[in-house]
């Protein structure tokens, strides 16, 4: 049985650039959310899905933001136009409609130059 | 606002001592409170809390909820360095946890 799984672990871009990460949940998982974590505070919830329905989005997930789950198992989250405010740990996290744990993804870690 | 506020911010033990970790919230429509281990990766689940008073216990860590008084706790017993870490508490709204709130984690650092 393997976990959430992301890709890439690590990016580095300069300022103004566009970045794609993306995200794998629990094979039996319908639900898949996007939380943003900086240094020294807890993960901040971006959206979430339930199967491929975008449901809810945080003020947080501003117009350069976007994600996608076009058939239902994975994700892509997507920055625009990179600001170095976007600096942060990117987690993925899922869980099934019934069971309400959501069980995370080992990140991807993005550094804005 | 929803709030959740964790304290210590951090604590720094020896080895073989037990620690209490506790974690207090103010949410809208509160549905349960799930604590989280994070080493230098992605959290890991502990505990999921919906009733008061029940404690949940796993080896050398256990968690109970209050919910008149709107706080939890975490205690680790008999600690070892591999608990060094920081744990997070979150708490998720009614009608699913489709959006947990996080406190700022305690940052616990055990030393031999």
């Amino acid at each position: 049985d393997t976990g959430v799984s992301q890709d890439p672990r690590h990016k580095i871009t300069k300022r103004g650039q566009n970045v794609t990460f993306r995200c794998d949940p629990i094979s039996e998982h319908n639900r898949l959310y996007w939380y943003r974590q900086t240094l020294g505070q807890g993960p901040e919830f971006l959206t979430y899905f339930q199967n491929e329905a975008q449901l809810e989005k945080s003020r947080l997930l501003s117009d350069r933001f976007s994600a996608e789950r076009p058939k239902g198992s994975f994700s892509t989250l997507e920055i625009q136009r990179t600001e170095q405010g976007d600096s942060a740990m990117y987690l993925c996290a899922s869980s099934t409609y019934s069971q309400e744990t959501q069980y995370f993804g080992p990140g991807t870690r993005l550094l804005v130059l | 606002e929803d709030k959740v506020v964790q304290s210590p911010l951090s604590l720094v033990v020896h080895e073989g001592d037990t620690v209490t970790l506790n974690c207090s919230y103010e949410v809208t429509n509160f549905r349960s409170l799930l604590w989280y281990k994070q080493e230098k990766k992605a959290p890991t689940f502990l505990f999921m809390l919906t009733s008061s008073g029940i404690e949940k216990k796993s080896g050398r860590l256990s968690s109970i909820l209050d919910k008149k008084e709107l706080f939890s706790i975490l205690n680790i017993t008999a600690t070892q360095t591999g608990d060094s870490a920081v744990y997070l508490c979150a708490v998720g709204w009614s009608f699913g946890n489709e959006k947990l709130t996080f406190g700022t984690g305690t940052r616990l650092t055990i030393i031999p």
